[in-house]
């Protein structure tokens, strides 16, 4: 499972909250990435990160921000949740060079009311 | 537009059946593509396919690339319950130095006694 954790794993809050979800990796993996999940739609990029504060954007970005301090951890937030993204988040590693196996966390589960 | 199309997006089948879902990409710098199993749960790998006409198979699952039709089908054999799924198709961009990948919007398996 690549040491992937997420955290919360369950989370509900209310609309206008600012929400902070973290995922934590111990394989030292480069490449980092953010995903929702919905029904209909898959799972879309949200952000990506290629390094230590090196970060860029994915498909549905907009609302969605994100940090990488340290290797391990790579920090997802969103500023004043919306309805809309009530989802399923996902986090994922890839080993560089490999066979491109991406390697996904848990999840998260956001309910925002 | 990077693309992955998977059809049906949804079946019911019996037990024992035999079930072929489809996956067509359009993908920049095309290197290799992947097959996931999502339950209720994060993805977990099944496949990759990086050459044409060779079949890999695990168990009673198998998967095939076309290239030139740009085409990839995942057989399950005998299905059985614990098959019950979504079938995710997955095209990593092979962009040098790039990993970000296209997901289908899958394929819902369900297995009925």
């Amino acid at each position: 499972d690549a040491g992937i954790t997420q955290s919360p794993r369950h989370k509900v809050t209310e609309t206008g909250t600012p929400v902070t979800l973290r995922c934590h990796q111990t394989e030292n993996h480069r490449y980092m990435y953010w995903y929702r999940q919905d029904p209909g739609h898959g799972l879309r990029l949200i952000h990506y990160s290629y390094g230590v504060k090196d970060t860029d954007k994915g498909e549905v970005s907009d609302g969605y921000s994100v940090s990488r301090s340290k290797t391990e951890d790579f920090l997802l937030t969103l500023e004043s949740a919306t309805s809309s993204q009530t989802s399923v988040y996902f986090c994922a590693t890839v080993l560089e060079g490999s066979s491109y196996e991406q390697y996904f966390g848990p999840g998260t589960r956001l309910t925002v009311t | 537009e990077d693309k992955v199309v998977q059809s049906p997006l949804s079946l019911v089948v019996h037990e024992g059946d035999t079930v072929t879902l489809n996956c067509s990409y359009e993908v920049t710098n095309f290197r290799s593509l992947l097959w996931y199993k999502q339950e209720k749960k994060a993805p977990t790998f099944l496949f990759m396919l990086t050459s044409s006409g060779i079949e890999k198979k695990s168990g009673r699952l198998s998967s095939i690339l076309d290239k030139k039709e740009l085409f990839s089908i995942l057989n399950i054999t005998a299905t059985q319950t614990g098959d019950s799924a979504v079938y995710l198709c997955v095209g990593p961009d092979g962009t040098s130095g790039t990993y970000k990948y296209i997901f289908g919007t899958g394929t819902r398996l369900k297995v009925l006694a």
